[in-house]
């Protein structure tokens, strides 16, 4: 079974900190891995994908890949409360169309 | 922009009926994908879809489950007798070919079943 755990939260992150959110997988296999933003009631909304180890940034987000840890991590930057949301890791397990496998999600509050 | 759209967003049905979610996918991709959220729980694949077939599915996509393209641009998710724990949001996802493995969501179906 190829599972993709993520710490529930909740996580609370003053305004304008730093919001960080960790994932590992268990397939070592695993090639694509992908974060998405989730509001209550709403779609999984694509904010990151990475590829390769090391550090990817857009914007206020930086995405983290450790292949060798099979961990992949999330950066937020001066966090904002339009980022309270439920983030959620996707793993791909393979270079391809394959399914996603998901992440519980981490409930990140960003307190004003 | 283009987007995943999804219809209806709500939907409410009795145990035992048949319901059909539709999806209209982003026109230029290839790769189809039905995946549902339980309340509280994670995102489950259930059906990929390529080239009119299945590509992969799950194990919650029993007999009970089917999909199609019935023209150029909708993508359906057919449950033929609905059971309370079907209860939960659907959503449809599409990826183009190439090097992007990125899979866009639509906005869900609610489906209730009472």
């Amino acid at each position: 079974q190829k599972e993709v755990e993520q710490n529930s939260g909740p996580l609370s992150v003053p305004e304008g900190a730093i919001a960080s959110l960790n994932c590992t997988y268990s397939d070592r296999g695993s090639q694509s891995f992908f974060w998405y933003r989730q509001y209550s009631g709403k779609s999984p909304e694509l904010i990151m994908s990475i590829y390769s180890n090391g550090d990817k940034e857009d914007g206020r987000f930086t995405a983290q890949l450790n292949k060798a840890s099979q961990y992949v991590s999330l950066l937020i930057r001066d966090s904002q409360p339009s980022d309270s949301a439920t983030y959620l890791c996707a793993v791909n397990h393979s270079f391809g169309n394959e399914k996603l496998t998901f992440g519980t999600g981490t409930r990140l509050t960003i307190i004003p | 922009e283009p987007e995943v759209t999804q219809t209806p967003s709500h939907q409410v049905t009795q145990m035992g009926q048949e319901v059909i979610l539709r999806c209209v996918p982003i026109s230029n991709h290839l790769y189809f994908y039905w995946y549902r959220q339980i309340l509280g729980q994670k995102v489950e694949f259930l059906v990929s879809f390529y080239n009119n077939e299945i590509s992969e599915k799950s194990e919650i996509f029993d007999d009970q489950f089917s999909v199609e393209r019935p023209d150029g641009s909708n993508f359906t998710l057919k449950i033929r007798s609905t059971k309370l724990e079907d209860s939960a949001m659907y959503f449809c996802a599409s990826i183009t070919s190439g090097a992007s493995y990125e899979q866009y969501f639509g906005p869900g179906t609610r489906l209730t079943v009472t």
